[in-house]
């Protein structure tokens, strides 16, 4: 699998953006970025996947560097439900007879202040 | 649409005994994952199944650990016989397969082995 690197941790302010990088200098070509996250308590849930392109959903943004190397996950206005850890991760392997597997790694705690 | 379901939420058993963890994944899913989910080693992918056939059960810790789907919608974890380093939250979740598959996690199940 393709490693990923994230901060241990981030802090935000309530209503503020937060941008959230993610470093994945061995991608290959056909590589999707994947992000989930995981609020207290619950399972993961899934936010946002993109490949080259930028990406826009209901929950944030991705933005993917030109080299692929990185990606940010940006969420324009911090609420505090968005307080959880946040993983940057590149599916494997890449089969639709087999389907993929997700690696988590430690992820991102996003602490996000009132 | 339920999401993916499972049973029990919490389970308390003692070191010695068998322990089914219960799984329904999200209709017309053809993919079905089993992590486990610990302080000291995050979360881990036990094994996946697609088609009902497993894939990847690398993750397996023992032969302590089973895991079957005998049909599209139900699957199960078997930890027999169980033992106080099997204490976790399980989670199950699926996917529509394919090699972007996003997955959908369920609550989780919450295991003490005293």
């Amino acid at each position: 699998d393709a490693k990923t690197t994230q901060p241990n941790s981030m802090e935000s302010n309530e209503e503020e953006p937060v941008h959230l990088p993610c470093n994945h200098s061995t991608i290959s070509g056909t590589d999707y970025i994947h992000w989930y996250r995981q609020l207290p308590s619950q399972g993961p849930e899934y936010v946002i996947h993109g490949l080259t392109s930028n990406v826009n959903n209901r929950m944030a943004s991705l933005a993917i560097a030109e080299d692929r190397k990185s990606s940010t996950l940006i969420l324009h206005r911090a609420t505090l439900r968005d307080a959880a850890v946040y993983y940057c991760i590149l599916p494997s392997p890449r089969s639709r007879a087999s389907g993929s597997r997700l690696t988590f790694g430690e992820g991102t705690q996003l602490t996000v202040n009132p | 649409d339920a999401g993916v379901i499972q049973s029990p939420r919490h389970e308390v058993t003692e070191m010695g005994q068998e322990v089914t963890l219960r799984c329904k994944p999200i209709s017309g899913h053809n993919s079905l994952f089993w992590y486990r989910q610990t302080m000291m080693r995050g979360l881990e992918l036990l094994i996946y199944f697609n088609n009902n056939v497993p894939i990847d059960d690398s993750g397996m810790p023992e032969d302590r650990f089973s895991a079957k789907m005998p049909n599209a919608s139900f699957s199960t974890l078997k930890i027999q016989p169980s033992e106080p380093r099997d204490s976790a939250v399980y989670f199950c979740a699926s996917g529509s397969g394919g090699a972007w598959d996003t997955q959908y996690f369920g609550p989780g199940t919450r295991l003490t082995v005293l």
